[in-house]
Formats: C-alpha cells, structure tokens, sequence
C-alpha cells in the first residue's frame, strides 16, 4: 500500500497566483481530511469529506479556499488567490470508519 | 476548540518507560481516544486508540481510565527516535488537534 498521496511535496508561488493541492487517499477509505499546520496556530481541520461528500467545512479560512473529492480516489485543496499568510504544510489524510487516520507526507506551500 | 488537555512537555530517559497523560472531562459516549505522534518534518503517524478497554499494539499501550475522563499513553522503553509531539485526541466524525506534548528523550 502506498499509502497517501500528496503532491507536490513542495510549492513557490507569488501572491495572487492559483495554488492546487492534490490527495489521493488509500483505497478504500471512506474519509478524506485536509489539515493546515503551522508553527503559531498548529494543525488546523480545514474540511472533510465522507463518501466524497463535504460534511464540515467550517475550518476553511475564507471563500478564497475551495476543496473537491469528484471521487473515491482524488481530492483537491485550491487556493485563489493565494497570499503571503497561507504559507503553511498541507496535510492530506484519509481513514476508514472507526480506525486511525492515515496522514501524507505534506505539501509545503510557501507565497511570496 | 481542541476537547483535550494535555502537558506542553515531557522528558525521559532513553530505554526507560515514559506515561503520556491526557485528560478529557469532557468526553461523549461515542468518543474514541486517539493517539498520534508527529516527528520532526514528517506527518502525524497513528499510535493507537481506544474507547473504553486498554489496548496495547507494537508501538504503545493505553491505559483508560474507568470513567473515560483520562487516559495516558504508555511507551515502554523510549528510544531516541520517540522524541516526538505526542496528540490525544477525541474521535467521533472528525479529529481536531489541540498542542500536544512534546516529547525529549535523552540519551
């Protein structure tokens, strides 16, 4: 097992730019997080999914953030515009109903 | 808000056995108690959970304390490559991560 996948691991971009985050989650699970971790706020929940459908989202900073999981193997973390202050590591992390989280390695995402 | 409370840190002695404490008075009927470590530039990585019995895995134990209000992670012999922030944290549908401990084991 692969386990989860993020990519990329590392992302550059200036400010106002479109930043996309992708997950593809272990097979077979049935709920799909996406975290945001920083040294001043720790991991925040952004949203997650269940069955692909979003069921809280209430983490998600402002409309300028948007996710999607259009199925059981993909999701997307999207950034539009980007600023300065959502430079962060990304996490993506799946889990099947009542086991632990599987996390990804991280995408770190730096706006300059 | 993050629904556990738990000490900004700890230290121990390698090869010695290290209790990880973690109160959640506040705790539901329905909560698992879930256990995840964070090393140093990685992702969080699952320890172990529980919800009314202690359990033990290959990589700790956890001890439940009878009315759920507590719990405490148990290592038992810490070696250097446990140094690591250490999350207790409530399941029902989602997970929210409070600081955790972080953890130093000394040589």
């Amino acid at each position: 097992d692969a386990g989860v996948i993020q990519s990329p691991r590392h992302e550059v971009t200036e400010m106002g730019q479109e930043v996309t985050l992708r997950c593809k989650p272990i097979s077979g699970h049935d709920y799909l997080f996406w975290y945001r971790q920083t040294m001043m706020r720790g991991l925040e929940l952004l949203i997650y999914f269940n069955n692909n459908v979003p069921i809280d989202d209430s983490g998600m900073p402002e409309d300028r953030f948007s996710a999607k999981m259009p199925n059981a193997s993909f999701s997307t973390l999207k950034i539009q515009p980007s600023e300065p202050r959502d430079s962060a590591v990304y996490f993506c992390a799946s889990s099947l109903t009542g086991f632990g989280y599987t996390f990804g390695s991280g995408t770190r995402l730096t706006v300059v | 808000d993050a629904k556990t409370t738990q000490p900004n840190s700890m230290e121990s002695n390698e090869e010695e056995p290290v209790h990880l404490p973690c109160n959640h008075s506040t705790i539901s009927g329905t909560d698992y108690i879930h256990w995840y470590r964070q090393l140093p530039s990685q992702g969080p990585e699952y320890v172990i959970h529980g919800l009314t019995s202690n359990v033990n895995n290959r990589m700790a134990s956890l001890a439940i304390a009878e009315d759920r209000k507590s719990s405490t992670l148990i290592l038992h012999r810490a070696t250097l490559r446990d140094a690591a922030v250490y999350y207790c944290i409530l399941r029902d549908n989602d997970m929210r991560f409070g600081a955790g401990t972080r953890l130093t084991v000394k040589p």
